[in-house]
């Protein structure tokens, strides 16, 4: 996996709780991404980070929030996690090759269930 | 209408089959094109990565793109069960975010 990993790898939760999942990368990559996977909707980006302390939105934002404040490590809250957060969560991370997209490297995955 | 299109399947082929998998999309800015394999409960993992329109070949598994037709495919020869998995297609317009559009992924399934 790249040198990712995800805590927890299973989280169940309570409607209006908030959670924090954590993606740890152990060899410095600059970019880091929050995708979660539904049936019938692929992997979708929450957010993603291309620094310390360098955010931005992805196409599903509301109701998550990001933090980097090291390399190596890229929290995703749910501020007030609701039932239709209940998904996997992947992050991801990438680097730029000279004349060349970012192949994106996948961690193992959260599996986040809110009753 | 999704920017990216791919039939969910599922797919079931004989041991030793040439499977093809497909994407359409719609963004003609798209310029970079991926193949994720992801087995269940598994985060994906790239197989395949090809940039603007052509064929990338490696080992059993071949990647065309026309940019033309706006659409992508993966070919995987002498099909395995091991190759029994979720195929993702991901594509993206480059820079520096690098943000991908995936599919919604089609399930294959290589019977013994």
């Amino acid at each position: 996996d790249a040198g990712i990993t995800q805590s927890p790898r299973h989280k169940v939760t309570e409607t209006g709780t908030p959670v924090t999942l954590r993606c740890h990368q152990t060899e410095n990559h600059r970019y880091m991404y929050w995708y979660r996977q539904d049936p019938g909707h692929g992997l979708r980006l929450i957010h993603y980070s291309y620094g310390v302390k360098d955010t931005d939105k992805g196409e599903v934002s509301d109701g998550y929030s990001v933090s980097r404040s090291k390399t190596e490590d890229f929290l995703l809250t749910l501020e007030s996690a609701t039932s239709s957060q209940t998904s996997v969560y992947f992050c991801a991370i990438s680097e730029p090759h000279q004349g060349s997209a970012y192949e994106q490297y996948f961690g193992p995955g959260t599996r986040l269930t809110v009753t | 209408q999704k920017e990216v299109e791919q039939d969910p399947g599922p797919l079931s082929v004989p041991e030793g089959a040439i499977v093809s998998l497909n994407c359409t999309y719609s963004n003609s800015a798209f310029q970079y094109f991926m193949w994720y394999r992801q087995y269940s409960r598994k985060g994906p993992e790239l197989l395949m990565y090809t940039y603007s329109s052509g064929n990338k070949e490696d080992g059993r598994f071949t990647a065309q793109v026309d940019k033309s037709s706006k659409y992508i495919s993966l070919f995987i020869r002498d099909s395995q069960p091991s190759d029994s998995a979720t195929y993702l297609c991901a594509m993206s317009g480059g820079g520096a975010t690098n943000k991908l559009i995936f599919g919604t992924g089609t399930l294959l399934a290589v019977q013994p």
